[in-house]
């Protein structure tokens, strides 16, 4: 089916080490998108591309990295994992051209101990 | 700053109640306002409200957005406790290159 698939789906990291999530469309859009979920706190926008080639900052960047690979993959970093970093990590994809044409993944629950 | 607050953050209602959710916005070049419903995993689109005070419907849900109050109430009829589930209103920016939520509802319909 045709969507955006993240994996991994659960991740338990110790204090300091790294990982990197991935993520990959194929609906063939434009910008991808990754957010944040704490309970309490909606979705934040940590990283976007607009565009194969370039990433921008969202609104909660501190301690993350991202790579657009391709038109197809959006990867997120974490270079060295921190308890606060604890959450639920959903990528998205938007069509060109709407408002409404989010899709998301289906989350990466990391916890950081 | 860009901003969207939604409330109540978490609502329990029994089975067959109405409830209304609110959501209000500051936002530079508003123009439009989206629903989404989460369940266990992915947020799902609901509806997209413009200015045009138009009113989307769709079975028990509909939406209004309010221009002067720059708000939208999201109301469920007749709930089900399958319409438990965290309610997010989200407002696109700079040309729908990014998207601003709201907290979200917790809503939880009990039998």
């Amino acid at each position: 089916n045709a969507g955006v698939t993240q994996t991994p789906k659960f991740q338990v990291l110790k204090t300091g080490q790294s990982m990197t999530l991935q993520c990959a469309q194929d609906m063939n859009h434009n910008s991808m998108y990754w957010y944040r979920q704490d309970p309490g706190m909606g979705l934040r926008l940590i990283y976007y591309s607009a565009s194969e080639g370039t990433t921008d900052k969202g609104e909660v960047p501190n301690g993350y990295n991202v790579s657009r690979l391709n038109k197809r993959e959006f990867s997120l970093r974490l270079e060295s994992a921190a308890p606060s970093q604890t959450s639920v990590y959903f990528c998205a994809s938007r069509a060109s051209g709407t408002f409404y044409g989010y899709t998301f993944g289906s989350g990466t629950r990391l916890t950081v101990v | 700053e860009d901003k969207v607050v939604q409330s109540p953050l978490s609502l329990v209602v029994h089975e067959g109640d109405t409830v209304t959710l609110n959501c209000s916005y500051e936002v530079t070049n508003f123009r439009s306002l989206l629903w989404y419903k989460q369940e266990k995993k992915a947020p799902t689109f609901l509806f997209m409200l413009t200015s045009s005070g138009i009113e989307k419907k769709s079975g028990r849900l509909s939406s209004i957005l309010d221009k002067k109050e720059l708000s939208s109430i999201l109301n469920i009829t007749a709930t089900q406790t399958g319409d438990s589930a965290i309610y997010l209103c989200a407002v696109p920016i700079q040309g729908a290159q990014k998207l601003v939520f709201g907290q979200g509802t917790r809503l939880t319909i009990n039998p």
